[in-house]
C-alpha cells in the first residue's frame, strides 16, 4: 500500500497568515493527489484534485503543487472559516489512501 | 445541486450485519463511479470501496474483502453497502462519495454512524 504522511500534524496560525501543509507519498504517485478540508462533525470537502486543480467553488486562496512524492497545499491570507483539518489522498494505486490530517488552529 | 444522503447506520453486535444506503440526487447517478469512505471516531479517513457507474467493477480495501459488498441501483439513484460479520474495528462514520477528477472524492454525504459493540 502507498503510505501518505503529512507535516505538520497541527499548527496554529492567525487570520491573514499564509501557510503551507506538506504531504509525502511512500512512492511516486504522479499527480494523483487530492486535498480536502474537514470541519468537526462534518463531511470532508474537496479543495484540490490532480495535485493543483482547484475544485469548482473553492476560493482562489487555496492552491496545490507538486508531483511524484512531494506535494503542498498553500492557503494564502487565512480566513476564519479556514480553521479546520486538512487531508491529502492518493488515487494512483489501490488501495486509495489518505494522510493522517493536519489540524489548523487559531493562534 | 448534488446531494448524497446516507441512512441505515446504528448499533450492532459483533458478528452482526447492517445495510447502508445512499440516496443521490442533483446529477446523473448512472454516469459516475461511487465510493464508500469511513472515519473511525477521532481518526483519519479510510477508503472502503468503489463501484463503477454500471456496477460491473467493484474494489475493496483488504480489511473488508469478503465481508462487505458495495452495490447500486441506477433506477433508484441509490448506492448500498452490505456489511456482514461486523467487527468492533468497523465502528466509524460511513460516508458515500461521488468520484471526481483524478480519483478524487468530489462530493460527500453527511455520513451515517455505525457502532459495533456488545
Amino acid at each position: 500500500d502507498i503510505q501518505m504522511t503529512q507535516s505538520p500534524s497541527s499548527l496554529s496560525a492567525s487570520v491573514g497568515d499564509s501557510l503551507t501543509i506538506t504531504c509525502r507519498a511512500s512512492q511516486s504517485i504522479s499527480n494523483f493527489l487530492s486535498w480536502y478540508q474537514q470541519k468537526p462533525g462534518k463531511a470532508p470537502e474537496l479543495l484540490i484534485y490532480a495535485a493543483s486543480s482547484l475544485q469548482s467553488g473553492v476560493p482562489s486562496r487555496f492552491s496545490g503543487s507538486g508531483s511524484g512524492t512531494d506535494f503542498t497545499l498553500t492557503i494564502s491570507s487565512l480566513q476564519p472559516e479556514d480553521f479546520a483539518t486538512y487531508h491529502c489522498q492518493q488515487s494512483y494505486g489501490a488501495p486509495w489512501t489518505f494522510g493522517p490530517g493536519t489540524n489548523v488552529e487559531i493562534k | 445541486e448534488v446531494q448524497l444522503v446516507e441512512s441505515g447506520g446504528g448499533l450492532v453486535q459483533p458478528g452482526g450485519s447492517l445495510r447502508l444506503s445512499c440516496a443521490a440526487s442533483g446529477f446523473t447517478f448512472s454516469a459516475y463511479w461511487m465510493s464508500w469512505v469511513r472515519q473511525a471516531p477521532g481518526k483519519g479517513l479510510e477508503w472502503v470501496a468503489n463501484i463503477k457507474h454500471d456496477g460491473s467493477e467493484k474494489y475493496y480495501v483488504d480489511s473488508v474483502k469478503g465481508r462487505f459488498t458495495i452495490s447500486r441501483d441506477n433506477a433508484k439513484n441509490s448506492l448500498y453497502l452490505q456489511m456482514n460479520s461486523l467487527r468492533v474495528e468497523d465502528t466509524a462514520v460511513y460516508f458515500c462519495a461521488r468520484i471526481g477528477g483524478s480519483g478524487s472524492f468530489a462530493y460527500w454525504g453527511q455520513g451515517t454512524l455505525v457502532t459495533v459493540s456488545s
